[in-house]
């Protein structure tokens, strides 16, 4: 069965940073791409970034470039977002998802990040 | 980008009613993906390639359309089909999603 798992979120004071991870297990993670998307609460889906399976093809919207960064390490199954000069509008839920015919296939349980003073 | 457009947001349907959503694109696109997601759950992939229905899927699910104009329909509602839905593309990055449609019990 596959199986995401963030890692805890927490409140971050705009400007600052926050790592997230995502451990995954019950498929070959090496074989996939890997995306990040975030939920704004009550609102919609944002995708925010992906990374190919080698890790060598990274990839983000326009308004996390240069301040995010989406990585891997496929020994230990796991993915991350480093998330730098964070401002209050990066305040959501963050999804890491697979990547399959069906889309953004199985999804983690979500992270929450809130940036605020 | 590509901004995917949902009709309505809000929708209620009795059991046994059939229930329509649109999803409209600035763009053309290849194909719509569509997702559920239930109150405190992730997301799950329901529709694939437009019309493919993710596995355990009911089959009173359908999803149709093409260009800039895509549907999901549930040809009979039912009360476990209460959910928020969303499409979302792959044509052209960034992969964008729609507003989402929620679908309540009346």
């Amino acid at each position: 069965e596959v199986q995401l798992v963030e890692s805890a979120g927490g409140l971050v004071q705009p400007g600052r940073s926050l790592t997230v991870s995502c451990a995954a297990s019950g498929f070959t993670f090496s074989n996939y791409a890997m995306h990040w998307i975030r939920q704004v609460p009550t609102k919609g889906l944002e995708w925010v970034a992906s990374i190919s399976p080698s890790g060598g093809g990274t990839y983000y919207r326009d308004s996390v470039k240069g301040r995010f960064t989406i990585s891997r390490h496929n020994a230990k199954n796991t993915l991350y977002l480093q998330m730098d000069s964070l401002r209050s509008e990066d305040s959501a839920t963050y999804y890491c998802a697979t990547h399959s015919e069906l889309g953004f296939d199985s999804w983690g349980q979500g992270v929450m990040v809130t940036g605020s003073s | 980008e590509i901004v995917l457009t949902q009709s309505p947001t809000t929708i209620g349907a009795s059991p046994g009613e059939k229930v329509t959503i649109t999803c409209r694109a600035t763009s053309s696109v290849s194909y719509i993906y569509w997702y559920q997601q239930k109150p405190g759950a992730s997301p799950k992939p329901w529709i694939y390639d437009t019309s493919k229905l993710a596995s355990g899927v009911p089959n009173r699910f359908s999803g149709s359309g093409s260009g800039t104009s895509y549907s999901l329909t549930i040809n009979t509602m039912e009360t476990e089909d209460a959910a928020t839905y969303y499409c979302q593309q792959w044509s052209s990055s960034p992969w964008t999603f729609g507003g989402g449609t929620k679908l309540e019990l009346k």
